[in-house]
């Protein structure tokens, strides 16, 4: 079933730990993003790759890295942990094809990080 | 530049009652238009999209929403708010931006369902 993944769900860490936060997708995307929401507010996007090797920073500044080795892996990484960096992380992915298609994006579940 | 307003951070309704949730785009071209909902400690899932047909889109869970060119605008609507509605809406427009498709997201509505 074509879907996409996020893990860990959850994740609490002490500062200054190296962690990465693991999404895929099985839907053969281009397009994968990463968004930063803390609870009850608006998504900020942090992170974007329209495709392998291809990585952009988002509109909200952040620490954190990624890579796009392959098509359908998008890890996020922080180096070191801060508590600013307690929030939820959404992965997400949308397809290309001609003109971009919708630009419709289909969600992971998320990962909610607390950095003690 | 593209943008979409959720007018209102937060709506309660009791059950039962008319749920309106509002969004607003800015856009000199006809845009495509999502709402997503969110439930807690999840990512969001399309409701329903907006991609140049009819007007009037209906989505999963009883919403629809109609698209008014005249008002730049794509409110979500649904007849009757049961307690299971209780979430966070976005609404989101997509447009080309440099060549590329790009969406952006409104900054939400935490809809409330008052038994």
């Amino acid at each position: 079933e074509a879907d996409i993944y996020q893990t860990p769900r959850y994740l609490v860490i002490g500062t200054g730990k190296k962690i990465t936060l693991e999404c895929s997708q099985t839907m053969g995307h281009d397009k994968m993003y990463w968004y930063q929401q803390d609870p009850g507010m608006e998504l900020h996007l942090i992170h974007y790759s329209y495709g392998v090797n291809s990585t952009e920073k988002g509109d909200l500044s952040s620490e954190s890295t990624v890579s796009r080795i392959r098509t359908e892996h998008f890890p996020l990484t922080l180096e070191s942990a801060r508590p600013s960096h307690t929030s939820q992380y959404l992965c997400a992915s949308s397809e290309s094809g001609r003109a971009g298609g919708l630009g419709e994006q289909f969600f992971g579940p998320g990962t909610r990080l607390t950095v003690l | 530049a593209q943008s979409v307003t959720q007018l209102g951070s937060h709506v309660s309704v009791s059950e039962g009652a008319l749920v309106l949730l509002r969004c607003n785009y800015s856009s000199s071209v006809p845009p495509y238009l999502f709402w997503y909902v969110q439930y807690p400690n999840q990512g969001l899932q399309l409701l329903l999209k907006y991609t140049s047909a009819a007007t009037l889109v209906k989505g999963i869970n009883g919403f629809e929403a109609e698209f008014k060119k005249s008002e730049t605008s794509f409110h979500l609507t649904k007849p009757s708010a049961h307690m299971s509605d209780a979430a966070e809406y976005f609404c989101a427009v997509s447009l080309m931006d440099t060549g590329r498709r790009a969406l952006t997201f409104g900054s939400g509505t935490r809809l409330q369902v008052q038994p």
